[in-house]
């Protein structure tokens, strides 16, 4: 069984259109977040949600719109697409602990903006 | 901005011991060493974390100097499929978030 997946697995779409990736975790876990690695292969935080409140979100355009129906769950919408959106998104997922954090990514999803 | 720097790449041949360093000279007192890997594409492999204490589990080892300054993970006998790109990340609970730096493009090499 898949602990975090994602689909798409690859997306390629045109420049103005409105997409979105999917995640989900069986791990039972409370925190979920989504990452963005970009084609210099850079990794880097976009959103955080805590029991599907969002906790963190990295000065990301406001064409992304995350959203978590429930803790199991968090999906991005991405309007108006860019070529600069253009990257590997992964989803990770974590169970809020004292003292450790250790997160399980998702297998990513290509986009491709073209 | 990552509060861990390792070198850009790293050769091992097959069979032998891959030891990847990472300086972490402002970690604080609560924070954790974590070490992942990426191999080519896929999702960031969590490997093995540590506090304070050496850490050992099926994938490799985890020593921390003393100071806690740095730290070094030891995969024992690398294979070809352990090359990947590995990351060394500091954090805490409650941070929501890892930052990761460029980590170590490590090739073992047959």
């Amino acid at each position: 069984d898949t602990a975090v997946s994602q689909t798409p697995k690859y997306l390629v779409t045109q420049m103005g259109n409105d997409k979105s990736i999917k995640c989900e975790q069986n791990l039972g876990h409370d925190t979920m977040y989504w990452y963005k690695q970009d084609s210099k292969k850079f990794l880097k935080i976009m959103f955080s949600y805590n029991n599907k409140e969002l906790i963190i979100n990295e000065t990301v355009p406001n064409r992304f719109s995350p959203k978590s129906p429930d803790k199991a769950h968090l999906n991005l919408h991405i309007n108006s697409l860019e070529l600069g959106d253009s990257a590997v998104y992964f989803c990770a997922s974590s169970q809020y602990d004292r003292s450790t954090d250790t997160q399980y990514f998702g297998p990513g999803t290509r986009l491709t903006v073209l | 901005d990552a509060k861990t720097t390792q070198p850009t790449s790293m050769d091992c041949a097959e069979g032998r011991a891959a030891n990847l360093p990472c300086n972490h000279s402002t970690i604080s007192g609560n924070e954790y060493v974590y070490w992942y890997r990426q191999i080519h594409s896929q999702g960031p492999q969590y490997i093995i974390h540590g506090l304070k204490n050496n850490e050992t589990n099926e994938m490799a080892s985890l020593i921390i100097t003393e100071d806690r300054k740095s730290s070094t993970l030891i995969l024992p006998h690398a294979t070809l499929r352990d090359t990947a790109v590995y990351y060394c990340i500091v954090t805490t609970s409650g941070t929501y978030k890892y930052i990761f730096g460029t980590g170590t493009r490590l090739k073992v090499l047959a």
